[in-house]
């Protein structure tokens, strides 16, 4: 059971190259969700999705998109980066289904820099 | 505006102080609380979800209280130690999301 797993673990990218971020897990959790995390600023949520084939923006979803074709991965993309996309990208998966969340289970991040 | 506040926002302690951080948060259409544990180079780990009012739950030296009526919780180390040095999230269950506080980072010195 390796949990929560993100693809891949670092990367560099030049302003206005396109990357995709991979997120996947192995325990059939319904909730999914892409964060950001930038110095003094917490978590900041970007994009998540209750359910396969369901997406909803969150606080910071400019610049990116996702996507949720399988229940076990969800993807994020930047079609065009910014330096101001220079940050740690977190997954995460709520093993909960009645609407509220309960319990995030992380996985181990991705530093992006942009050039 | 939904926000979640935490304090202090840094603390520095000697080995064997006890300490304790303060949160927040809304306390109309509460549905859960939650602490995690997030240490430099790691992803944030739940130390507890608390969904009742006057819950206290405790895991070693690490305990949390919750007030929902008046909108806060507790977070409580007893004999800091060393390996305790790490950012302490609060987070509130709005729906289908949690909305993160900036966190209390922790230093313990030997």
């Amino acid at each position: 059971n390796a949990g929560v797993t993100q693809t891949p673990k670092f990367r560099v990218l030049k302003t206005g190259q396109s990357m995709t971020l991979l997120c996947a897990q192995d325990m059939n959790h319904e909730y999914m969700y892409w964060y950001r995390q930038d110095p003094g600023m917490g978590l900041r949520l970007i994009h998540y999705s209750v359910g396969e084939g369901t997406t909803a923006k969150g606080e910071v979803p400019d610049g990116y998109n996702v996507s949720r074709l399988k229940k076990q991965n969800f993807l994020l993309g930047l079609e065009s980066a910014a330096p101001s996309q220079t940050s740690v990208y977190f997954c995460a998966s709520d093993r909960t289904g009645t609407g509220v969340s309960y319990e995030q289970y992380f996985g181990p991040g991705t530093r992006l820099t942009v050039t | 505006i939904l926000n979640v506040e935490q304090s202090p926002q840094s603390l520095h302690v000697q080995e064997g102080d006890s300490t304790n951080f303060t949160c927040s948060f809304p306390s109309s259409n509460f549905y859960a609380l939650h602490w995690y544990r997030w240490e430099t180079a790691k992803s944030p780990e739940a130390l507890f979800v608390m969904t009742l009012n006057g819950d206290e739950k405790k895991k070693g030296r690490i305990s949390a209280t919750l007030n929902t009526k008046e909108g806060y919780s507790y977070l409580y180390i007893k004999g800091s130690q060393p390996e305790d040095s790490a950012t302490y999230l609060c987070a509130f269950s709005w729906a289908d999301k949690l909305i993160f506080g900036t966190g209390t980072r922790l230093q313990v010195f030997p």
